[in-house]
């Protein structure tokens, strides 16, 4: 059962419009939240980030959003560019029972394709 | 500063083969994990490490082994391959009080 479902894997938009890429949670437990993108034949590198105990974090064009109660979260670009295109991964953070270890639970992604 | 690099870049293996995958981080990282990614998965957790000498089991731990002798090292070994393990494998790191986790740049494994 995946704990961490992203339902869009793939959208299209605009350049200069806005991209909006969705992620849902189950576990009560993760207090973190990220966003990585990955472009082909690279790995993931770190978007953004939010902790549980606020519901929003701007970073330049990016600004992701949490909904705690709806268990859900959402990733905000504006405006979007061409190179922007790239897969979105949801991830989420919990400390796990054995100690200090943290572990990452990510979701299946959202290729994201912005049009010129 | 090369950040966190995994040997090799691809392979090709037979079933039964046996080889290992080298990640190797320079930025003194205490965690470091492996994941596998498979189209419409996303990134699973194989096993990870909280620090020199210590293991643990992730998600999807059977059929791999994984060693962590040095801090800056983890080895992921597969004993016998299976075509099961057809897969892209991601190493990362992490501080142990930040959140966030460096990847390398992946290590194409295709099992025949």
């Amino acid at each position: 059962d995946q704990q961490v479902k992203q339902n869009s894997p793939s959208l299209s938009v605009q350049e200069g419009r806005i991209s909006i890429l969705n992620c849902d949670y189950t576990n009560s437990m993760f207090d973190y939240f990220l966003w990585y993108k990955k472009y082909p034949a690279e790995g993931p590198t770190f978007l953004i980030s939010i902790s549980s105990i606020k519901d929003k974090n701007e970073d330049g064009r990016f600004t992701v959003f949490l909904n705690k109660s709806a268990k859900h979260l959402s990733l905000h670009i504006v405006p979007s560019q061409p190179g922007d295109s790239a897969v979105y991964f949801c991830a989420a953070s919990a400390r796990l029972s054995s100690g200090s270890a943290r572990q990452l639970t990510f979701g299946s992604g959202t290729q994201l394709t912005v049009l010129p | 500063n090369a950040g966190v690099t995994q040997t090799p870049k691809f392979r090709v293996l037979k079933t039964g083969q046996s080889m290992t995958l080298l990640c190797a981080q320079d930025m003194n990282h205490e965690y470091m994990y492996w994941y596998r990614q498979d189209p419409g998965m996303g990134l699973r957790l194989i096993h990870y490490s909280v620090g020199e000498g210590t293991t643990a089991k992730g998600e999807v731990p059977d059929g791999y082994n994984v060693s962590r002798l040095k801090k800056q090292n983890f080895l992921l070994g597969l004993e016998s391959a299976a075509p099961s393990q057809t897969s892209v494998y991601f190493c990362a790191s992490k501080r142990l009080i930040e959140t966030e986790a460096f990847f390398g740049q992946g290590t194409r494994l295709t099992v025949v």
